[in-house]
């Protein structure tokens, strides 16, 4: 069965730092990748996604991130952070051609002003 | 488009009571999908239904939950009996079709078990 991993699970930053968040994933077959964020008291909206084509991929809020699949990874980037980026951040992972999504268990993100 | 609905928003109730979660996906959307997130657990997956059927319900953690989805516009999830560790939020999701494979999240029920 798919896991996915965050390794990270509380990042305290500064605002204007940079953020790399990371998620692995274990199965190796073809594979969709999303990032969602879940803002405090709020659901999970989607940052950005992978199906194919680009490995690099560009999201809402100047969020992007990179699926390298020979390290089972996709993490997430921002190079500057905002106070308005501290929130829940998700990684999920499906098989192609099943509809389960598999989440982490999310990194906490915390911006000091 | 008015989003996944859920209601409702926040339940507080006593051990041992019923519990009834209500959600609206998406018009159009095929799939929904239920979820209980805690602090300890996360995000789990409980069950899912395509075309009101369900699919697949493994994450179902006892008898004591059941889902149903009547119709294409509104689904269940109860809880009977309720047990305090229980207490989680749960979200609903809806996805268009096989081929978009992005989930559509609700607002979530907050659930306190006292």
């Amino acid at each position: 069965a798919q896991s996915v991993s965050q390794h990270n699970h509380h990042v305290i930053l500064s605002e204007a730092a940079s953020l790399e968040l990371g998620c692995n994933y274990s199965y190796g077959g073809t594979v969709n990748l999303f990032w969602y964020v879940q803002y405090p008291g709020q659901h999970l909206q989607l940052l950005l996604k992978y199906f194919s084509g680009d490995p690099l991929v560009k999201g809402i809020k100047g969020f992007e991130a990179e699926f390298i699949k020979s390290k089972f990874s996709f993490n997430l980037r921002k190079p500057s952070v905002q106070w308005s980026d501290t929130a829940e951040y998700f990684c999920a992972v499906s098989n192609f051609g099943n509809e389960k999504l598999t989440f982490g268990t999310g990194t906490r993100l915390t911006i000091i002003p | 488009d008015a989003g996944v609905i859920q209601s409702p928003r926040h339940e507080v109730t006593e051990m041992g009571q019923e519990v009834t979660l209500r959600c609206k996906p998406i018009s159009g959307h095929d799939y929904l999908f239920w979820y209980r997130q805690t602090m300890m657990r996360g995000l789990e997956l409980l069950i899912y239904f395509n075309n009101n059927v369900p699919i697949d319900d493994s994450g179902m953690p006892e008898d004591r939950f059941s889902a149903k989805m009547p119709n294409a516009s509104f689904s269940t999830l109860k809880i009977q009996p309720s047990e305090p560790r229980d207490s989680a939020v749960y979200f609903c999701a809806s996805r268009p079709d096989s081929t978009y494979n992005e989930q559509f999240f609700g607002p979530g029920t907050r659930l306190t078990v006292l």
